[in-house]
């Protein structure tokens, strides 16, 4: 079946503006995470969402960072008045939501662009 | 600090030998799995181990897991060009937050 999806693939922006990164995941996912992966480096937990409940937010760096989840199945992440540091792979992930069996199941990610 | 620290962080060897990476971490995991990433774009799952689990293969794959030691590591055998990726291994943390923690990874280069 289908697997992740990420749009856009790529995203450059102008410091200051706002960007929406959108993640479709696998239907039936009740499990999905955000990441940020910044050039070299490993990737960093930004929120993650569990079927209908309150997303833990606990990872987002900043409050310029928020993310919703409609309908439990598609996600977006918003930069607001995105910074030059924000450059980064943005990676979603989705889960069967097994707390057993935590297999995650990444898209290709956006990256993003400040200049 | 970093949970899930891979050793080495680059490994070049020759189409055909086995290449070996560490992974250690710092907190009581429920699992530990590995992932490959190609071209610095999304990872591909290659293999989960239990916290009650010592090893596990899969394919040309080997895990091993020393929870007493809090380390585990990752065999390929028979390396191919194709294994060429980074691999990051990524824990589970008991009682922990939700995302996985991943390390900084180990770049691998087979030579042809």
């Amino acid at each position: 079946g289908a697997g992740v999806s990420q749009s856009p693939s790529n995203k450059v922006t102008e410091k200051g503006k706002d960007v929406e990164l959108r993640c479709d995941p696998i239907s039936g996912h009740t499990a999905l995470y955000w990441y940020r992966q910044s050039l070299g480096q490993g990737l960093e937990f930004l929120i993650y969402f569990q079927g209908n409940s309150a997303p833990d937010k606990s990872g987002l760096p900043s409050d310029r960072f928020s993310a919703e989840r409609t309908g439990g199945s598609v996600s977006t992440l918003t930069i607001q008045r995105t910074q030059q540091e924000d450059s980064a792979v943005y990676l979603c992930a989705s889960s069967p939501g097994d707390r057993a069996d935590n297999t995650q199941y990444f898209g290709p990610g956006t990256r993003l662009t400040v200049l | 600090s970093q949970q899930g620290e891979e050793d080495p962080q680059a490994l070049s060897i020759q189409e055909g030998e086995n290449a070996t990476m560490n992974c250690s971490y710092k907190t009581s995991i429920n699992n530990l799995q590995w992932y490959r990433q190609n071209s610095g774009r999304g990872l591909v799952h290659l293999i989960l181990i239990r916290s009650n689990e010592r090893e596990k293969h899969s394919g040309r794959l080997r895990v091993t897991l020393d929870t007493s030691k809090k380390s585990s590591s990752l065999l390929i055998t028979a390396s191919r060009a194709a294994d060429t990726a980074s691999y990051f291994c990524a824990t589970d943390a008991y009682g922990g937050a939700d995302g996985l923690t991943f390390g900084k990874g180990t770049h691998l280069i087979i030579q042809p």
